[in-house]
């Protein structure tokens, strides 16, 4: 089972449109959760970073973690082009090393 | 706004051959990691540092490869003997403490070409 999962996509919607991605993971041990947006040919960059289960709303992203689940989502709440990038989620234990998701591609269309 | 620099932003190697690339991390940190982007695949750990010594590494960090911190700016990785397989996107990252702790900064990466 691989440690984090992610729907790759591409995902396609609409401006304006709400966006959910999601993630999954297996290591119950995983404390901290982030999300990461990464345009092509450009290094990840953090957008949001979560500690405990619940919900931690920035702006127009909300990110949501369920522990008793391993489930992890970034919500985006009236989507621009400009969102369009692939969304990475990662995983730390809280030690060196990050974890990410094979990352979902997002188009937001005009 | 402070920010992860790496040079260059693309090197093209023969097989064989041996590479080193450079990072700037932010100056008030103190954790420094490297990750690689093949592509079209996921971005995966290679190793972090603090302190001048390694505090963790990934098994795709074996003997080939090396990072140094050789003044008080500059972080390296350093791969001994390129292989086809070793062309990436390498990323640096660094953070004011250790990630699980606190959000680390990646910069726009290296782009290694092995031919």
């Amino acid at each position: 089972q691989k440690e984090v999962e992610q729907d790759p996509g591409p995902l396609s919607v609409p401006e304006g449109a709400i966006v959910s991605l999601n993630c999954t993971y297996s290591n119950s041990a995983f404390q901290y959760f982030m999300w990461y947006r990464q345009y092509s040919r450009k290094g990840p960059e953090l957008l949001m970073y979560t500690y405990s289960s619940g919900n931690k709303e920035d702006g127009r992203f909300t990110a949501q973690v369920d522990k008793s689940s391993k489930y992890i989502s970034l919500f985006i709440r009236d989507s621009q082009p400009s969102d369009s990038a692939t969304y990475l989620c990662a995983i730390n234990t809280g030690g060196f090393k990050t974890i990410f998701g094979a990352g979902t591609r997002l188009f937001v269309k005009a | 706004e402070p920010e992860v620099t790496q040079t260059p932003s693309h090197q093209v190697t023969q097989m064989g051959q041996e590479v080193i690339l450079r990072c700037v991390p932010i100056s008030n940190h103190l954790y420094f990691y490297w990750y690689r982007q093949i592509l079209g695949q996921k971005v995966e750990f290679l190793v972090s540092f603090y302190n001048n010594e390694i505090s963790e590494k990934s098994e795709i960090f074996d003997d080939q490869f090396s990072v140094e911190r050789p003044d008080g700016s500059n972080f390296t990785l350093k791969i001994r003997s390129t292989k086809l397989e070793d062309s990436a996107m390498y990323f640096c990252a660094s953070s004011e403490v250790g990630v699980g702790d606190t959000e680390a900064f990646f910069g726009q990466g290296t782009r290694l070409t092995v031919v």
